[in-house]
């Protein structure tokens, strides 16, 4: 079956250092990767998208990486700030769907302690 | 600019009773628009979509329906609620063509429901 799987466990850093969340998945053919963060009791928020033909995206103190042989995505926050601090969701916009049926992972919660 | 309106922001509903979620866009035109509801510690779950007024796709067999009776409208209801049926609802709604939807789904805050 078609599986996202994020880190369940919560990621706690320290302010300044950079924070990893990995994204695996199986069984899907994604044209495109998406990133999203989730503030408790609110929708998510769209933050970064990458193709499945581009290995790298970034935007300000964000990067992702996109390796579709591993079927792999590495989402990078540098200088992580307590505001950083949420859950952080990985989701895959199958190429057969035509874009609609997006899939979402369970997400990775971060803390960044000061 | 776009914006997404949802409402209630919570809901405590009695097992059997009826249920009408909204969800509005405005700023834009012709959007796909979603249900999706999210169980604690679990991913979303893609209830509906719709491409238009009218159309409606359901991605789970379960007692709950969407209507989307005008093109920015989109309304998740139930006759009976079960238990189950106990999460956290999301609106989303996002560009018509595959270009457009590179840009992510934008949500609505969503609404907590209890069934009880």
């Amino acid at each position: 079956s078609q599986k996202i799987e994020q880190n369940s466990e919560a990621l706690n850093i320290q302010e300044g250092k950079t924070a990893t969340l990995t994204c695996n998945y199986t069984n899907y053919s994604p044209a495109y990767l998406q990133w999203y963060r989730q503030d408790p009791g609110r929708g998510p928020v769209f933050l970064l998208l990458i193709r499945e033909n581009e290995k790298e995206k970034r935007k300000e103190r964000l990067k992702v990486t996109f390796d579709t042989t591993l079927k792999q995505s590495l989402f990078h926050i540098t200088a992580s700030q307590p505001a950083d601090s949420a859950t952080y969701l990985c989701a895959l916009m199958p190429s057969y769907t035509g874009g609609f049926k997006t899939i979402f992972g369970a997400g990775t919660r971060l803390f960044v302690k000061a | 600019s776009q914006t997404i309106h949802q409402w209630p922001a919570t809901l405590v509903q009695p097992v059997g009773s009826p249920l009408s979620l909204e969800c509005t866009v405005e700023g834009t035109s012709n959007p796909n628009l979603y249900w999706y509801r999210q169980a604690a510690g679990r991913g979303l779950q893609l209830l509906f979509y719709s491409v238009g007024i009218g159309q409606i796709s359901s991605e789970v067999p379960q007692n709950l329906s969407a209507s989307r009776p005008q093109d920015r409208q989109f309304i998740l209801s139930s006759k009976k609620l079960l238990l189950s049926d106990s999460g956290f609802y999301l609106c989303a709604w996002s560009g018509r063509k595959l270009l457009d939807r590179t840009n992510g789904y934008t949500f609505g805050s969503g609404t907590r429901l209890t069934v009880v």
